[in-house]
């Protein structure tokens, strides 16, 4: 079966530094992969998808970058971390191409001092 | 992305019946998902319902009515472990990314 893991579960960061959260999925080949931020009562929004190694699609304007180094595993960068980068961070993939359920890591909560 | 909108807070007794409504507008309909998300964790996946009617599946059940552009989630018998907060969301019609509703927060009260 498929299982998908994300680390930290928790991160306290000084504003800025840096950043990095690790997702990897085991199980599948090939899977889609999505970066989603969730602020405290709000709901989740779009920072990245990837189709495939490399391939790296940016939904919102922000200081955060993606990268897909290997198939199965997505990452979530920051070179200086902003007061507002503050949140729930969320890995999620999904199989093949249209609707498909997505599958949510544990995620990392992200706290910026 | 899609326009989705449900209710923010809901609260129910321990045993009762609680029906969270999802309205949507979208240029192309893909289906529509229910995930079930408890505080500070992960959202899980509950249903998805392409085709209209209801989808029973144990306590919780799924109906859609596509000409309405509206959903809803029925969850019956209540237990306290209910307490969550249940997101709507609809695949964008082209790349079928999943745009989010805010969430419906349900308090089950004993």
């Amino acid at each position: 079966s498929q299982t998908i893991h994300q680390w930290p579960a928790t991160l306290v960061q000084p504003v800025g530094s840096p950043l990095s959260l690790e997702c990897t999925v085991e199980g599948t080949s090939n899977p889609n992969l999505y970066w989603y931020r969730q602020a405290a009562g709000r709901g989740l929004q779009l920072l990245f998808y990837s189709v495939g190694i490399g391939q790296i699609s940016s939904e919102v304007p922000q200081n955060l970058s993606a990268s897909r180094p290997q198939d199965r595993q997505f990452i979530l960068s920051s070179k200086k971390l902003l007061l507002s980068d503050s949140g729930f961070y969320l890995c999620a993939w999904n199989m093949g191409t249209g609707a498909q359920p997505q599958h949510f890591g544990d995620g990392t909560r992200l706290s910026i001092l | 992305g899609q326009n989705i909108d449900q209710p923010t807070e809901m609260t129910a007794t321990e045993g009762a019946i609680v029906q969270i409504n999802c309205t949507y507008q979208t240029s192309g309909f893909n289906g529509l998902f229910w995930y079930q998300q408890h505080a500070g964790e992960a959202p899980t996946f509950l249903s998805y319902n392409v085709l209209d009617g209801l989808e029973e599946k144990g306590r919780f059940s799924s109906f859609l009515s596509r000409s309405k552009g509206y959903s809803y989630l029925l969850l019956k018998e209540l237990q306290m472990k209910d307490s969550a907060s249940y997101l709507c969301a609809v695949p964008n019609s082209n790349d079928y990314k999943l745009s989010f509703g805010a969430g419906t927060t349900v308090t089950v009260r004993a």
